[in-house]
């Protein structure tokens, strides 16, 4: 199982760009990288998927180098209700791997 | 649109103890897991199904059992519930492999145990 490492919180005002990184040494070759946001007293929300250079969608932008060992999520000009926990998940098209959540990141959203 | 709904959503229980945690989905996926949540904690994978009549063991497995008879419901049990069973249960489910696919959360089920 790709075990991944991320930061364990992050500050931040609003109107910045947040970027925060994870990394996955042992990722597989048919691993993509997802990215989830969980609010307090709720289940996880999908944020954005990829495999490999940079995908982008109306909320985030996800940045993965060319050996795919780290990955970047971006959320440019963050806002209060960014506030929230940030998990990084590395899986295949196995559906017999378990897929793990980590600790995550919190990320912290100041005025 | 329901989406993933768990029931039921707050219980307390005594020690030893049992009760079965309900959850459905109508989006007719394939997928479907059950993780806890420990405060401050990440999720952790108890046990996951990869269709009807299919069910396969997580990260944390023991002390609870699976069953999925049919599609749209996956239900975990607990024979014999001990303190350390406290925790925020979330069941997920998705049309693709958790890898590959996007997981959908239910709003969680928060569970006591004295």
């Amino acid at each position: 199982l790709a075990k991944t490492t991320q930061p364990i919180s992050m500050d931040s005002y609003e109107g910045q760009e947040v970027n925060i990184t994870c990394s996955h040494n042992n990722i597989a070759t048919n691993d993509y990288i997802t990215w989830y946001q969980q609010f307090p007293s709720q289940g996880p929300r999908f944020i954005i998927q990829g495999y490999k250079t940079k995908v982008t969608n109306e909320v985030a932008s996800l940045f993965i180098p060319a050996d795919r060992k780290s990955s970047t999520l971006s959320l440019p000009r963050v806002s209060l209700s960014d506030t929230a926990v940030y998990y990084c998940l590395v899986g295949g098209d196995t559906g017999r791997r378990a897929l793990t959540f980590g600790s995550g990141t919190r990320l912290q959203v100041q005025p | 649109n329901a989406g993933v709904t768990q029931t039921p959503k707050f219980r307390v229980l005594k020690t030893g103890q049992s009760m079965t945690l309900l959850c459905a989905q109508d989006m007719n996926h394939e997928y479907m897991y059950w993780y806890r949540q420990d405060p401050g904690m990440g999720l952790r994978l108890i046990h996951y199904s990869v269709g009807e009549g299919t069910t396969a063991k997580g990260e944390v497995p023991d002390g609870y059992n699976v069953s999925r008879l049919k599609k749209q419901n996956f239900l975990l049990g607990l024979e014999s519930a001990a303190p350390s069973q406290t925790s925020v249960y979330f069941c997920a489910s998705s049309y693709a492999t958790a890898g590959r696919g996007e997981l959908f959360f239910g709003e969680g089920s928060r569970l006591t145990v004295l």
